[in-house]
């Protein structure tokens, strides 16, 4: 079965600051599917990154990276110079290719970046 | 812009009754899901529909029915409403969940007194 831990419940970091969001996930399989979404307060969440198993490289967006590492499963999500806007709850999931649309969430990070 | 539209932002309904949670998109995709969100336990998936008519139950189905009688349009229905049925509703399309990942709607929060 799958399973997607995000032991971080809650992270205040004060503006500016860099923070990570940890993600680790377990699974069977060999090709999977793994995700990040951001959810502000107004409630909708949205896409931030998809990433499959065969691709390792670590992806930066802007002020956003991931760090992929299939030795420990993690799939990691570091903020730079944290902005207020930043402030939201954001998912960890993944999704495997033999679970017909079966996708898996874990809990959640709320994330509170101070002025 | 895309969108998946919910028809209500905030409810509040009674034990007992029916209730109904509309979900529409508008970017013809097959597959669309319903979730609900509460502290502490992320997303769970109660129904997903990958047609018109078809529809497979998710991680958390009891208590919850789904018609999809529209490629458009995916209804959540609460047969009898409970109290531990208070929580974000979450709908969601894609054109493949597994690949692709969802496009969600803006939520309902229903409060079941």
């Amino acid at each position: 079965a799958q399973k997607v831990t995000q032991a971080q419940t809650e992270i205040s970091v004060v503006e500016k600051e860099d923070v990570t969001l940890d993600c680790v996930y377990e699974t069977r399989d060999t090709t999977y599917y793994l995700f990040w979404y951001k959810q502000p307060p107004s409630g909708e969440l949205v896409f931030l990154i998809r990433r499959n198993s065969f691709d390792e490289q670590n992806e930066i967006s802007g002020r956003y990276s991931w760090n992929f590492q299939k030795s420990t499963s993690s799939f990691n999500f570091t903020i730079t110079a944290s902005q207020v806007v930043d402030s939201a709850v954001y998912f960890c999931a993944l999704s495997e290719k033999g679970g017909y649309q079966k996708v898996t969430f874990g809990t959640g990070t709320k994330l509170q970046v101070i002025p | 812009d895309v969108k998946v539209t919910q028809s209500s932002r905030y409810l509040v309904k009674r034990t007992g009754e029916k209730v109904f949670l509309e979900c529409v998109q508008d970017m013809d995709h097959e597959n669309m899901f319903w979730y609900r969100q509460d502290p502490g336990l992320g997303l769970r998936l109660i129904y997903f529909s990958y047609d018109v008519k078809m529809k497979e139950k998710g991680d958390i189905p009891e208590g919850y029915s789904v018609s999809r009688e529209k490629k458009e349009r995916f209804s959540l229905i609460l047969e009898s409403a409970s109290t531990n049925q208070t929580s974000m509703y979450l709908c969601a399309s894609s054109l493949s969940a597994t690949f692709y990942g969802y496009t969600f709607g803006s939520g309902t929060r229903l409060t079941v007194v």
